[in-house]
């Protein structure tokens, strides 16, 4: 059970826009930066947006992050099939232990 | 462009201590600039941190995981280990060790070693 709460499923149709949720607490989203990796399949995490909101080179910009108090948001618009991969939402505690949350599945339908 | 290489035993019998090795390109780890995390996902399931090393020698851990593991580093051959004692079939996933410029950026990933604990 990670401390980070993500829905373990999302879904959208090429071209739509899909929100993935990260909640936490004061003491790990409320006081942390938060990070989003993209996983596919049968590979190793990749940083997709670091600090909340920032983009590592490379990344398109479909892919946005944000955070409002203890909850943090990942929005890909224009999804894409090569979209498909699990996502998975990162934050340090009060002890600067990274947390990761438990990951989100997003089917391209 | 860095790269790291995760090396190691494929197969840990229970109760045995596991050991990996991860092996760094293009950058050094006695710069002081990054930190070097041990990070794990057992099959069908989330990402878990292990814990973190830096140049100075200076060590964080997951607290459910503190007391089986020691993360070391040999600046001398650019890398850095991990030992996790006493493991359990619950300790079987692929172990990937990455970089962080900063607490929670990872942004280099080794490719992952599997490591599956059974007698």
């Amino acid at each position: 059970q990670s401390v980070l709460t993500q829905p373990p499923s999302a879904s959208g149709t090429p071209g739509q826009r899909v929100t993935i949720s990260c909640s936490g607490s004061r003491s790990n989203i409320g006081g942390s930066a938060v990070n989003w990796y993209q996983q596919l399949p049968g590979t190793a995490p990749k940083l997709l947006i670091y600090s909340v909101s920032q983009r590592p080179s490379g990344v398109p910009d479909r892919f946005s992050g944000s955070k409002s108090g203890t909850s943090a948001s990942l929005a890909i618009s224009g999804l894409q099939s090569e979209d498909e991969a699990d996502y998975y939402c990162a934050a340090w505690d009060d002890s600067l232990n990274v947390l990761f949350g438990g990951g989100t599945k997003l089917t391209v339908l | 462009q860095v790269q790291l290489q995760e090396s190691g035993p494929g197969l840990v019998r229970p109760s045995q201590t596991l050991s990996l090795t991860c092996t760094v390109s293009g950058d050094s780890i006695s710069s002081g600039s990054s930190y070097w995390s041990w990070i794990r996902q057992p099959a069908g399931k989330g990402l878990e941190w292990i814990g973190r090393i830096y140049t100075s020698g200076g060590t964080n851990y997951n607290p459910s995981l503190k007391s089986r593991v020691t993360i070391s580093v040999d600046t001398s051959k650019n890398q850095f280990s991990l030992k996790m004692s006493s493991v359990t079939a619950a300790d079987t996933a692929v172990y990937y060790c990455a970089r962080s410029p900063s607490w929670l950026k990872f942004d280099s990933w080794g490719q992952g070693a599997l490591v599956t604990v059974s007698s």
